[in-house]
């Protein structure tokens, strides 16, 4: 099983609509990572959460951490076809590693 | 800067063949990493580096080799290349590692092994 789990694997939704991307993990997070990658492309840093609590806002997408549930959350608020692409979650490891989560493909139908 | 580069960015290999891929950072970062996606996947670390001269394994670092002769150039080796190993690579660097520290991504690499 994997140590990251992404809900949904993959979302479609109308441009203009809301959605949810959540993240949860197995394991102790030290700090939470979102990233963005269109196809074919590189990852592109969104946002990193490392407290319990802890929210932040880049332009209409928001993420959360929940640390006592070991859960993230990215949620983005009136959805437009720059949206699309793969967002994947990174949780940082006392080892120095970071571990993916499997990805969740979102694709916004104008 | 330039950031995280990569070459070569497309690569067909036949069974059995070897190449090398490049990853090279210009921030002075100390820590560097080679990620695989396969599709449909997440990333799973291949190897990582926490300074030159330093390597360690990954999650997948069967069949790879990687060194670090410079804080600059991470490659990335495969011997013996096998259908197995068809995938997309990334190669990323941070200034430190685990929590806190943010990980910026080169293109990546497509290879497929035919």
């Amino acid at each position: 099983s994997q140590e990251l789990e992404q809900s949904p694997q993959s979302l479609i939704v109308q441009e203009g609509k809301n959605l949810t991307i959540n993240c949860t993990s197995s394991k102790t997070l030290y700090g939470l990572y979102w990233y963005k990658q269109k196809y074919g492309e590189g990852l592109i840093f969104l946002m990193m959460l490392q407290k319990g609590g802890e929210e932040k806002s880049h332009e209409k997408i928001t993420a959360k951490l929940d640390e006592k549930k070991q859960q993230s959350s990215l949620h983005i608020t009136a959805s437009q076809p720059s949206h699309a692409g793969i967002y994947l979650c990174g949780a940082g490891r006392r080892t120095n590693k970071l571990i993916f989560g499997t990805g969740t493909l979102l694709a916004v139908q104008p | 800067n330039a950031g995280v580069t990569q070459t070569p960015k497309f690569r067909i290999l036949k069974i059995g063949q070897s190449m090398t891929l490049q990853c090279t950072q210009d921030m002075n970062h100390n820590y560097m990493y080679w990620y695989r996606q396969d599709p449909g996947m997440g990333l799973k670390l291949i190897y990582y580096s926490v300074g030159a001269g330093i390597t360690d394994k990954g999650e997948v670092p069967n069949g790879y080799n990687v060194s670090r002769s410079t804080t600059e150039d991470f490659p990335l080796r495969l011997e013996l290349a096998a259908p197995s190993q068809t995938s997309v690579y990334f190669c990323a660097s941070s200034y430190s590692g685990g929590s806190g520290n943010e990980q910026f991504f080169g293109p990546g690499t497509r290879l497929t092994v035919l």
